[in-house]
C-alpha cells in the first residue's frame, strides 16, 4: 500500500542554520512526490513537486529536495532558514487521481 | 477571486448536529478534493470531484459524511449527526482538468470544525 513516512513530529533549527526534513514514501510506480508547506492560519502551499527528469528540483522560497530511488527518499533542504519558514512542512505522494501526505514535520526557528 | 476560499472559516457545533461546510474552488479548476485534518494528524482524503464524472467518495469515513458538487463550481460537505471525533480541519482543494495527481492543488484555508 502506499504510504509516506516523516520520521521527524518536530525539528529545531537556529536561524541562518541548514536544514532538512526527511520523508519516505512507498509506492510500487515511479513516484509523484510533493512537499507543501502550512504556515499559521495559512493553507497549504506547495513548495516543489517531483515528476521525472532530474533528481533534484528547486521550488519556492529557496527550497530544493532530491529524489533517492534507492531510499525511496525526498528530503527537503534549505541551506539557510529564515524565521518566516517556521511553519508544518507536509509530504505527498500521488497516485492515480489522489495524493498521500505523511503527518507532517513542524519546524521551529531559534532566534 | 484569487484563491480557494472556505466558509466558514470555524464552526462550533453540538454533538448530533448536522453541519454543512462551503468550498468555492478557483475559477476554471475542474478537479475538486475535500481533505480532513485532525490535531496532529496529517491529511485524510474525504471524497474528489473531476468535471462531470462520479465522485471517487472512497475516503468518506461514514455514511453520516456527504458532498456535493454544483457542476465545475461550489462544494458543500455536509456532516450529519456530529461526533466528537468528527474534530478536525477541513480543508479543500482544487486543481486544473484531469491531469490526476501531477496538476498541483491549490489549497483552501480550511473550516474548523469543533464538536461539543
Amino acid at each position: 500500500a502506499q504510504s509516506v513516512t516523516q520520521p521527524d513530529i518536530h525539528i529545531t533549527v537556529s536561524e541562518g542554520a541548514s536544514l532538512e526534513l526527511r520523508c519516505n514514501y512507498s509506492y510500487g510506480a515511479t513516484p509523484y512526490l510533493f512537499w507543501y508547506v502550512q504556515s499559521p492560519g495559512q493553507g497549504l502551499q506547495l513548495l516543489l513537486k517531483y515528476f521525472s527528469g532530474d533528481t533534484l528540483v528547486q521550488g519556492i522560497k529557496g527550497f530544493e529536495a532530491e529524489f533517492k530511488r534507492s531510499q525511496s527518499s525526498f528530503n527537503l533542504r534549505k541551506p539557510s532558514v529564515h524565521w518566516s519558514d517556521a511553519a508544518e512542512y507536509f509530504c505527498a505522494v500521488g497516485y492515480g487521481d489522489k495524493i498521500i501526505f505523511g503527518k507532517g514535520t513542524r519546524l521551529h526557528i531559534l532566534p | 477571486g484569487a484563491g480557494v476560499s472556505q466558509s466558514p472559516s470555524n464552526k462550533v457545533t453540538e454533538k448530533g448536529k448536522d453541519v454543512e461546510l462551503r468550498c468555492d474552488p478557483i475559477s476554471g479548476h475542474t478537479a475538486l478534493y475535500w481533505y480532513r485534518q485532525r490535531l496532529g494528524q496529517g491529511l485524510e482524503f474525504l471524497i474528489y470531484f473531476q468535471g462531470n464524472s462520479a465522485p471517487d467518495k472512497s475516503g468518506l469515513p461514514s455514511d453520516r459524511f456527504s458532498a456535493e458538487r454544483t457542476g465545475e463550481s461550489v462544494s458543500t460537505l455536509t456532516i450529519q449527526r456530529t461526533q466528537q471525533e468528527d474534530s478536525a480541519v477541513y480543508l479543500c482543494a482544487s486543481s486544473w482538468s484531469s491531469g490526476g495527481n501531477q496538476e498541483t492543488q491549490y489549497f483552501g484555508p480550511g473550516t474548523r470544525l469543533l464538536v461539543l
